[in-house]
């Protein structure tokens, strides 16, 4: 069965630069694997901020950017504010008509 | 703008079937995938699986043997029933449509609120 990896947590600095990674146990993603980035904070449904790898959805400010870094998908947050302290997903195809799910990135800002 | 409600029961016995509904707002439920996802309690996002509006659908292999999605065009609604459940599918469970084009799906565009469903005897 696939699986699809993310940092368990990760800190940033209010104004600074992070980027949360997702991989894939079988090997590198690509842009084939349509890469999504949802953030969740608690108790609320997510919000998608990334599809097709790269693309922000309506109203996504553009401080959030998404990319492959070497094999695996990445999301950038440039000037992190303190409301991007959520819960991040990142959603894989992998083939045959299935899509995974990471484990999530839970993001402090502080 | 297409709006989508989960509905059903909040609490399940174990070994029974959960069932719930998305009724789909806004938009109609034809020409478009949707999909079911779920979240125990301060846990992750699972993906449960997708139906097409023909009827067509895939499922998480690690639910596939316990998971039917089904569609109701005439109600603008679709469904997921899960049988012979435990404490371990308890979980916050969202529908969901998926972004395609020409029939190749990108993301989920647009998100249900979220049930809560707890399986209890």
């Amino acid at each position: 069965q696939t699986v699809v990896t993310q940092e368990p947590s990760f800190s940033v600095s209010p104004g600074g630069t992070v980027t949360l990674t997702c991989g894939l146990s079988s090997g590198s993603v690509s842009t084939n694997n349509y890469p999504n980035w949802y953030q969740q904070t608690p108790g609320q449904a997510p919000r998608t901020l990334i599809y097709k790898t790269s693309t922000r959805s309506s109203g996504v400010p553009d401080r959030f950017s998404g990319s492959i870094l070497g094999n695996k998908a990445a999301l950038t947050i440039t000037g992190a504010q303190a409301d991007d302290e959520s819960d991040y997903y990142c959603f894989l195809y992998v083939g045959s008509g299935i899509w995974v799910f990471g484990g999530g990135t839970k993001l402090t800002v502080l | 703008q297409v709006q989508l409600q989960e509905s059903g029961p909040g609490l399940v016995k174990p070994s029974e079937t959960l069932s719930l509904t998305c009724t789909v707002s806004g938009g109609s439920i034809s020409g478009h995938y949707w999909s079911w996802i779920r979240q125990p309690p301060g846990k992750g996002l699972e993906w449960i699986g997708y139906i097409y509006y023909t009827g067509s659908s895939n499922y998480n292999p690690s639910l596939k043997s316990r998971v039917t999605i089904s569609l109701d065009t005439s109600k603008n609604q679709f469904s997921l029933k899960l049988s012979s459940v435990t404490a371990a599918d308890t979980a916050t469970y969202y529908c969901a449509k998926y972004e395609c084009t020409s029939n190749v799906c990108y993301y989920l565009g647009y998100w249900g609120q979220g049930t809560l469903v707890t399986v209890s005897s």
